[in-house]
């Protein structure tokens, strides 16, 4: 059984500070990897999505990922209210074809 | 680009009747939609995959006669709740990935009510 854990939170961090959002995955043969942010009541976002170790940067996101490790991130530099959401780590197979596989989330709360 | 569209955003039902909740790509064709259940305060639960043109995939613990899906093109999926009855409500979301892509994008989710 494939499995993607995160940390449930809440996660509190104050207005322009950075928030770690962690993920691990248990399938070794993980191609894809993403982030998408979930507003109460609505249905996932797509925020980043990272395919080779190392980092990779949009904006005030930063998604690192470490393979060996089967270990994924999301940093938000400069937390803003509006950032306040939950955070849901996501997976995919080997292939465009394999389904992906969603973590429990983490909720984080930006405190003005 | 990457729209997905899903209809309606919110319904109320009968205890017993049926459902369809309908999952659109507007701008791209979708080779696999996926159709998930969220209930209050849990996460995105996989119901079930579904390729263009060929049966959809249940997840165990899905019933495949009571959540039917049917994928007749690359830009429509519909999955309908069969017999509703009270457990069934919740959040219903699909998702729809691109010819090419790994990325999967999310449509609004239909919010069932059954009464």
């Amino acid at each position: 059984q494939k499995e993607v854990e995160q940390n449930s939170g809440p996660l509190s961090v104050p207005e322009g500070a950075i928030a770690s959002l962690n993920c691990t995955y248990s399938d070794r043969v993980s191609q894809s990897f993403f982030w998408y942010r979930q507003y109460s009541g609505k249905s996932p976002e797509l925020i980043m999505s990272i395919y080779s170790n190392g980092d990779k940067e949009d904006g005030r996101f930063t998604a690192q990922l470490n393979k060996a490790s089967q270990y994924v991130s999301l940093l938000i530099r400069d937390s803003q209210p509006s950032d306040s959401a939950t955070y849901l780590c996501a997976v995919n197979g080997e292939t465009s074809y394999d389904k992906v596989i969603f973590g429990p989330g983490t909720s984080l709360s930006v405190i003005p | 680009g990457a729209v997905v569209s899903q209809h309606p955003s919110w319904v109320i039902c009968k205890s017993g009747t049926s459902v369809k909740i309908e999952c659109r790509s507007l701008d791209f064709q979708a080779t696999t939609m996926f159709w998930y259940r969220q209930f209050p305060k849990q996460s995105l639960m996989l119901m079930a995959t579904s390729n263009e043109g060929s049966k959809a995939t249940y997840e165990q613990g899905v019933e495949k006669d009571k959540f039917l899906i049917n994928h007749a093109s690359l830009t429509l999926s519909t999955l309908t709740v069969t017999s509703a009855h009270p457990e069934d409500s919740s959040f219903y979301i699909c998702s729809a990935r691109p010819q090419g892509y790994t990325e999967a994008f999310f449509g609004q989710g239909t919010r069932l009510t059954v009464v």
